[in-house]
């Protein structure tokens, strides 16, 4: 069975840019959670999907948002790019919402840089 | 609310020695409890998890991890280091219930001496 697959593996953007990185989760897996990685600040939640509806939420600014399709597929967005958004996003898949009963099944991220 | 601390951002091992990972928790109810592995360039492989069941969870790759209320700890362990297992490895914590986020620890590295 296929993994969580995230495309781009690597993207290069300038401060101001806007960015769109993708999330396929495993097949049969509904729901969909991001988590933003930096070496000072460990993994951080972003957000959770679930049947394309967000179900929870991290302490991001509103420049950071995302988005489930109807094949469970998933988006995160993030406007007006900051050097501070430079790490590795990744993705999480898992049968059921909830993180915390539900096995989450991660991708191999995203290596964003902000130049 | 709920944290995790995870004790030296680094730890160093000779190959056969034990490894001992440290983590302490901070949750208001009964928790739900993680160890993740990361090796370099991949996402998170889950290790072992705790969900109120026996206190003492064995997982992937020889590691084991107790829960010990009284000092709220989730401490790693495993008997005999290999270099196959340095890498990355993340405590987190949620509570149990609901749509509940996880909370991870900030990390630590295990080097593997030869």
């Amino acid at each position: 069975k296929a993994g969580v697959t995230q495309t781009p593996r690597y993207l290069i953007k300038t401060r101001g840019q806007q960015v769109t990185l993708s999330c396929s989760p495993i097949s049969g897996h509904r729901s969909v959670s991001w988590y933003q990685q930096t070496p000072g600040q460990g993994l951080q939640f972003l957000f959770e999907y679930f049947s394309e509806t967000q179900r929870n939420k991290g302490n991001f600014p509103g420049r950071f948002s995302g988005r489930q399709f109807s094949n469970s597929r998933s988006e995160m967005n993030v406007s007006t790019l900051e050097l501070g958004d430079s790490a590795l996003y990744l993705c999480a898949s898992s049968r059921f919402p909830g993180q915390g009963t539900n096995e989450q099944y991660f991708g191999p991220g995203t290596r964003l840089t902000v130049t | 609310a709920q944290s995790v601390t995870q004790l030296g951002s680094h730890v160093s091992v000779s190959e056969g020695a034990l490894v001992l990972l440290r983590c302490n928790y901070s949750s208001s109810v009964p928790p739900y409890l993680f160890w993740y592995v990361q090796y370099p360039n991949q996402g998170l492989q889950l290790l072992l998890k705790y969900t109120s069941a026996a206190t003492l969870v064995k997982g992937i790759n020889g590691f084991e991890a107790e829960f010990k209320k009284s000092e709220t700890s989730f401490h790693l362990t495993k008997p005999s280091a290999h270099m196959s297992d340095a890498a990355e490895y993340f405590c987190a914590v949620s509570s149990s219930g609901g749509y509940q986020k996880v909370t991870f620890g900030i990390g630590t590295k295990l080097q593997v001496i030869p």
